[in-house]
């Protein structure tokens, strides 16, 4: 089963530019989550999608931003980067385990954002 | 909203000993723990998660307790290896709700050979 995967891997932009980010979650989940990764701030939720809704949404600014399609792909956006929003953006693919209280989560290899 | 402290930060240990990694929460409603952990350079793994209607989990050397009455729970490691040697992470949250997961600060965990 091919795993999470997330493109591109690394990305420089300068402020005030946009980027988009994608995430193709392990078929068979319909649940997306996005996440940034610093060293400052560590591990901190940026939203959650499921069939092709918006579930949860973390405390970042309306720059950010994501949608997800119909085959669970998923994209996130941030507008008007700030030197501050460089940091590693993992996105993760999950479902609930059936007859079970667990939970199975799959993290991407991440996109690692540079803003100049 | 919900706040979630984790320690230690660094945490050394020799082969064969025990690891443990406390976190605290401070949202009541938070009802599902998971733990992650994160070789360096590479993505978070989920090790093992706790619901708030279990008291202890284990899953071959780890182990999650929970006490709900004291908003903590651990991550117990046994029999340490090498291998083990990652960042480790908690996390809080209330699965049944809008609430959003909250995670510790990562322990450094160093099982030395």
């Amino acid at each position: 089963k091919a795993g999470v995967t997330q493109t591109p891997r690394y990305l420089i932009k300068t402020r005030g530019q946009q980027v988009t980010l994608s995430c193709s979650p392990i078929s068979g989940h319909r649940s997306v989550s996005w996440y940034q990764q610093t060293p400052g701030q560590g591990l901190q939720f940026l939203f959650e999608y499921f069939s092709e809704t918006q579930r949860n949404k973390g405390n970042f600014p309306g720059r950010f931003s994501g949608r997800q399609f119909s085959n669970s792909r998923s994209e996130m956006n941030v507008s008007t980067l700030e030197l501050g929003d460089s940091a590693l953006y993992l996105c993760a693919s999950s479902r609930s385990l059936a007859f079970s209280s667990s939970y199975e989560q799959y993290f991407g290899p991440g996109t690692r954002l540079t803003v100049t | 909203g919900e706040n979630v402290e984790q320690h230690p930060s660094t945490l050394s240990v020799q082969e064969g000993d025990s690891a443990v990694i406390k976190c605290t929460y401070s949202d009541s409603a938070s009802n599902y723990f998971p733990w992650y952990k994160q070789e360096l350079g590479k993505r978070p793994q989920l090790i093992i998660d706790i619901r708030s209607n279990v008291g202890e989990k284990k899953d071959q050397r780890i182990a999650v307790t929970l006490n709900k009455t004291a908003k903590h729970f651990s991550l117990h490691i046994t029999e340490t290896q090498p291998e083990d040697s990652a960042v480790y992470f908690c996390a809080a949250k209330n699965s049944g709700g809008s609430y959003i997961p909250t995670f510790g600060r990562g322990t450094s965990l160093i099982v030395h050979p």
